[in-house]
């Protein structure tokens, strides 16, 4: 059972445009909420994260939204640059345990 | 430069025999994570480590696999009698936890090739 959804595989913006990024859990028991970005034949890079007791949480581009109600979580980057193609995934985790769950991961594609 | 450092980068192996890969956290995080990523899936959680102790273990840890961090610095992850199955990357993490939570940093990974 897959308890963290990526449902869209790839997506392309334009650059200066938005990028939105979304995600789908299914435990309401999760209540911690991160972003890692990707690149090819590297580790995936922390990017931001966000509790359960906030809604938004923003750095720079970049910024998360949490709908706990929803169980929906996502990621905006804007203005979006070149350098922001990668493989985006989101994480969740629970108050206590130590590890984290992945989604499957979004492709970003900023086209010039 | 200071981040979590993995080796070997690759390695291909044939079915059947044993591998060992190695993971460097960075230096004052205590808490160091493996996890393995196919392709087209995000990474899978396998092992935890706090200090020197082995915290928790997923079930696609099957008993083939054997973690250690003999020192609570580096770990070692161990593949017996690999399996075609076993092909993916291998990739250890580490964090800190100070007060709140702690993200955790990857390192580059190790691709295994199982042939």
């Amino acid at each position: 059972d897959q308890q963290v959804k990526q449902n869209s595989p790839s997506l392309s913006v334009q650059e200066g445009r938005i990028s939105i990024l979304n995600c789908d859990y299914t435990n309401s028991m999760f209540d911690y909420f991160l972003w890692y970005k990707k690149y090819p034949a590297e580790g995936p890079t922390f990017l931001i994260s966000i509790s359960s007791i906030k809604d938004k949480n923003e750095d720079g581009r970049f910024t998360v939204f949490l709908n706990k109600s929803a169980k929906h979580l996502s990621l905006h980057i804007v203005p979006s640059q070149p350098g922001d193609s990668a493989v985006y995934f989101c994480a969740v985790s629970i108050q206590g345990a130590q590890k984290l769950v992945f989604g499957q991961g979004t492709r970003l594609t900023i086209n010039p | 430069d200071t981040g979590v450092s993995q080796d070997p980068r690759h390695k291909i192996t044939k079915r059947g025999q044993n591998v060992t890969f190695r993971c460097d956290p960075i230096s004052e995080h205590n808490r160091l994570y493996w996890y393995r990523q196919t392709l087209g899936q995000g990474p899978e959680f396998l092992t935890y480590f706090q200090n020197e102790a082995q915290l928790e273990k997923s079930r696609l840890l099957s008993d083939r696999f054997s973690a250690e961090r003999p020192k609570g610095s580096f770990s070692t992850l161990e593949i017996q009698r690999t399996e075609q199955g076993d092909s993916a990357m291998y990739l250890c993490a580490s964090s800190l936890r100070a007060g709140g939570r702690a993200e955790a940093f990857f390192g580059q990974g190790t691709r295994l090739t199982v042939v």
